[in-house]
């Protein structure tokens, strides 16, 4: 496709329950990114795929979240036991490899509310 | 550890007014700074970036932004600002030796007719 595309675009789940968050990259990105967007704040870093590199998982927040990546294409965000203060908009963006010669194309988002 | 300062959470200016939003940062060597603009219902849309070089750099829509090594800062400019300019607007930090961007928290731009 032409950019990043996320889905669900909306996601409300009860409390408890388990959500799976989508994200395909552009092709031929190999850097893909997971980022958590609060209301009124500015983005978290939350997990890092490179190429067949181990990711860098450093921002995931708990044990209930876990990310997977099947080589260079789709990832997938799975939140366990949702909680309320999981509620906020998941971003996905992609780029070629390295800061310095890769711009993030990020993707529309997923807006998770937990009720 | 890097870290990102937007100081101004709302700006309001009217069309065709200048603007300039705050960035400051955290970090040991020179960074890597971008401006990610993000309008309502639609994705980060990379602005400008800074790498090396020419401490002023242009952007996309009539943007620019000036890294001062001195005050760790890099503000985002506009002489003229449109009504489409409303939107948030994050100032981020990358680490040269990570491909990781920390954003700061951002500052919401309303301009008025």
């Amino acid at each position: 496709g032409a950019g990043v595309s996320q889905s669900p675009s909306n996601k409300v789940t009860e409390k408890g329950k388990d959500v799976e968050l989508r994200c395909d990259p552009i092709s031929g990105h190999t850097a893909l990114y997971w980022y958590r967007q609060r209301l009124g704040q500015g983005l978290e870093f939350l997990i890092y795929f490179q190429g067949n590199s181990a990711p860098d998982k450093s921002g995931l927040p708990s044990d209930r979240f876990s990310a997977e990546r099947t080589g260079e294409s789709v990832s997938t965000l799975t939140i366990q036991r949702t909680q309320q203060e999981d509620s906020a908009v998941y971003l996905c963006a992609s780029s070629l490899p390295g800061l310095a010669g890769g711009e993030q194309f990020f993707g529309p988002g997923t807006r998770l509310t937990v009720l | 550890a890097q870290s990102v300062t937007q100081p101004d959470i709302h700006i309001t200016v009217s069309e065709g007014a200048s603007l300039e939003l705050r960035c400051n940062y955290s970090y040991g060597a020179t960074p890597y700074l971008f401006w990610y603009v993000q309008s309502p219902g639609q994705g980060l849309q990379l602005l400008l970036k800074y790498f090396s070089g020419d401490t002023l750099v242009q952007g996309i829509k009539g943007f620019e932004a000036e890294f001062k090594r001195s005050q760790s800062s890099f503000n985002l400019r506009k002489p003229s600002v449109h009504w489409s300019d409303a939107a948030e607007y994050f100032c981020a930090v990358g680490a040269r030796d990570t491909d990781k961007l920390i954003f700061g928290t951002g500052t919401r731009l309303q301009v008025f007719p």
